[in-house]
This record gives structure tokens, C-alpha cells and sequence, in this order.
């Protein structure tokens, strides 16, 4: 079944705590993103992972920091999370790079608040 | 640098009128265009995207015409359903080999009342 899963769903930290916000897909995806969305602003994108280890910035990645260990997983870490980063983070995947498909699978959103 | 311009942030129909939703973009290249739609509590999925071959794209009875000379790939639809309350992105991503990267615009929120 394609899916892309997030953990949590709901969080809630305090300013300055770290925060992990992790996402699985169970495609073998080569491509996985995160983007955040805010009213007004739509959905920006954070970072983008073409494979294991192969990173690179979006459009809006100060504050934040990702791993990609495995293809399967795709982790976004807040060192020190600032209260404007309260958001709903979206995790989502593609089947082929550099194709322009557009066809992104996106999982559930992970909606954090930052106190 | 390439983008998507969605002029609507709010639009409220009455059920059975048409719908259009404004998308117009900038690129270097000829880009792909797409749209998503986000029902309320729910992750987004893709729509429409669009043809090469000046083929219309149509489901769910929403279409969009690709036009290059005016820069623009406007949603429409010709009934409104209660059903159709969402929000709805314009996506922009280019050609192959040159990143799969796809920029959303800021998105449109269609409320259908009865």
C-alpha cells in the first residue's frame, strides 16, 4: 500500500527544545521533501533529498536541519525550536528524480507548536 | 527565479455556479504545471498537471488549459459541488534535468455553500 507516514501527528514544545519530526514511505521513493505550511503562504519547501545522504536546501531552510540514512526515512530536526516555526510540516515523496513529474505523495502533516 | 502567482486567497461560490481558480507563472524554462487540491485535515493531492501536447486535463470535472502566450494554467470547472470546498495549489516544477524541485503558489480556499 503507498504510503507516506508521519510521527508525530500533534506536537507541542517549548522554545528552545529540539524537536524531530520523521516521516517513512514505503515506495522506495528515490526523492522525499519537507515543507511547511502556513495560512497566507501556502506550502514552502524546506529541504529536498534526492537519495541517502544527498541533501539540498529549499527555499526556506535557516532553522532547520535533515537526515536521510535510509531511503525509506526522512527526518527534519529544530535545534532550539523559535516560536515561529509553529506550523504544519509536510513530509512527501516522488518516484523518479529529475523527471518533473510533479506527482508527489504527501503523508498526514505533522502540526507543531512551539511555545 | 521561477514561481507561481494564485491571486485568490478566498473564494465562496453558491453550488452550481462555475468555478475558476487563477494560476500564472514565471519561468526561464517551460515548465510543468500542476494542481493539488487539500480537503480539510487531509494531506494534498495532486489534481491536474499538464500536457505537452496542448491536451486538456480533466478529472473529477475540473480541466485546465496550459496557455505559454499568457503564462497561465486557470482551474475550472463549469458546477460547483459542496464537495469541492478545499484548498487548491498551483505547482510549478521544470523539465527533466534540471531538479525535481516543485514550487507551490500560496493557494486558493474554495468554500461551495448550498
Amino acid at each position: 500500500d503507498m504510503k507516506v507516514t508521519q510521527m508525530p501527528r500533534y506536537l507541542i514544545k517549548r522554545m528552545g527544545e529540539n524537536v524531530l519530526l520523521e516521516c517513512g514511505q514505503d515506495m522506495s521513493h528515490e526523492t522525499m521533501y519537507w515543507y511547511r505550511q502556513d495560512p497566507g503562504l501556502g506550502l514552502q519547501l524546506i529541504y529536498i533529498s534526492y537519495d541517502v545522504d544527498s541533501n539540498s536546501e529549499g527555499d526556506i531552510p535557516k532553522g532547520y536541519r535533515v537526515s536521510r540514512k535510509k531511503r525509506e526515512h526522512f527526518s527534519l530536526i529544530l535545534d532550539s525550536a523559535k516560536t515561529n516555526q509553529t506550523s504544519v510540516y509536510f513530509c512527501a515523496s516522488s518516484p523518479r528524480r529529475d523527471r518533473g513529474t510533479g506527482q508527489l505523495y504527501f503523508g498526514e502533516g505533522s502540526k507543531l507548536t512551539v511555545l | 527565479g521561477d514561481s507561481v502567482t494564485q491571486t485568490e486567497g478566498l473564494v465562496t461560490l453558491t453550488e452550481g455556479l462555475p468555478v475558476m481558480l487563477n494560476c500564472t507563472y514565471q519561468s526561464t524554462y517551460s515548465p510543468f504545471l500542476f494542481w493539488y487540491v487539500q480537503h480539510l485535515n487531509e494531506a494534498p493531492k495532486l489534481l491536474l498537471k499538464s500536457f505537452t501536447d496542448n491536451k486538456r486535463p480533466e478529472h473529477q470535472g475540473f480541466h485546465a488549459t496550459l496557455h505559454k502566450s499568457s503564462s497561465s494554467f486557470h482551474l475550472q470547472k463549469s458546477s460547483a459541488q459542496l464537495s469541492d470546498s478545499a484548498l487548491y495549489y498551483c505547482a510549478l516544477t521544470l523539465p527533466q534535468g534540471t531538479g525535481s524541485k516543485l514550487s507551490f503558489g500560496k493557494g486558493a480556499k474554495l468554500t461551495v455553500s448550498p
